[in-house]
């Protein structure tokens, strides 16, 4: 498989539970993003990762957790959510984390938390 | 504060029509600039970016735009649009200062929606 993919495409889970969402990149890319689009918000960047290490952190609640295993996996540990965290999930690579780089971004988890 | 404004939320416009999309940023230091398509339940994909050099940019699918340094605006145009057009288009923007790190900061997006 190509490409930046993303477990699973979608999500529906209480205000207690916690999940975890998955990103893949096949591309060989040293950076990896998450980022939050919400229905009439600009997409909001949650997290960066370089080479492993979390770079940016961009004020995201602590119900919020990435890990960064390796290179090419990029998670998003979730619990205790609230309704307004329901939104498209996307993740993103990138050669490197610098500013003129592409990013190649995966197809997104909907998560509906209720 | 570092910003980026689409100014038309949604376009509808006629198959074989143009279309244009306006994005502007408030910044007074270098950029890099991008324009991204999401199509129906699919990510972001790049179109086009400057970097540097020519103002203009041509992009996949017969998409350009304009760096306008003076107007801190990055149009993008298609002089014949198709069905296939209809998605969503974000501006982007990497600002070159130290506060701003390496990060994007995106536009609210245009809806294109292309009638037959």
């Amino acid at each position: 498989e190509t490409g930046v993919t993303q477990t699973p495409r979608h999500l529906v889970m209480g205000m207690t539970n916690k999940k975890s969402l998955k990103c893949e990149q096949h591309l060989g890319h040293n950076a990896m993003y998450w980022y939050k689009q919400s229905a009439k918000k600009p997409l909001e960047l949650m997290f960066v990762y370089s080479l492993e290490e979390r770079v940016e952190n961009n004020s995201v609640p602590s119900r919020f957790s990435p890990e960064c295993p390796n290179s090419s996996h990029l998670f998003l540990h979730l619990h205790t959510l609230q309704p307004e965290d329901s939104a498209l999930y996307l993740c993103a690579s990138s050669p490197s984390p610098a500013g003129q780089e592409t990013q190649y971004f995966g197809p997104g988890t909907r998560l509906l938390v209720l | 504060a570092q910003s980026v404004t689409q100014l038309d939320s949604q376009v509808p416009v006629f198959e074989e029509a143009p279309v244009e999309l306006r994005c502007n940023y408030s910044s007074s230091v270098s950029v890099y600039l991008f324009w991204y398509v999401q199509y129906p339940n699919q990510g972001l994909q790049l179109l086009l970016k400057y970097l540097s050099g020519s103002t203009l940019v041509k992009g996949i699918n017969g998409f350009e735009a304009e760096f306008n340094k003076s107007q801190t605006s990055f149009h993008l145009r298609k002089p014949s649009v198709h069905i296939s057009d209809t998605a969503e288009y974000f501006c982007a923007v990497s600002f070159l200062i130290k506060a701003a790190g390496n990060k994007l900061t995106f536009g609210g997006g245009t809806r294109v929606l292309v009638k037959p």
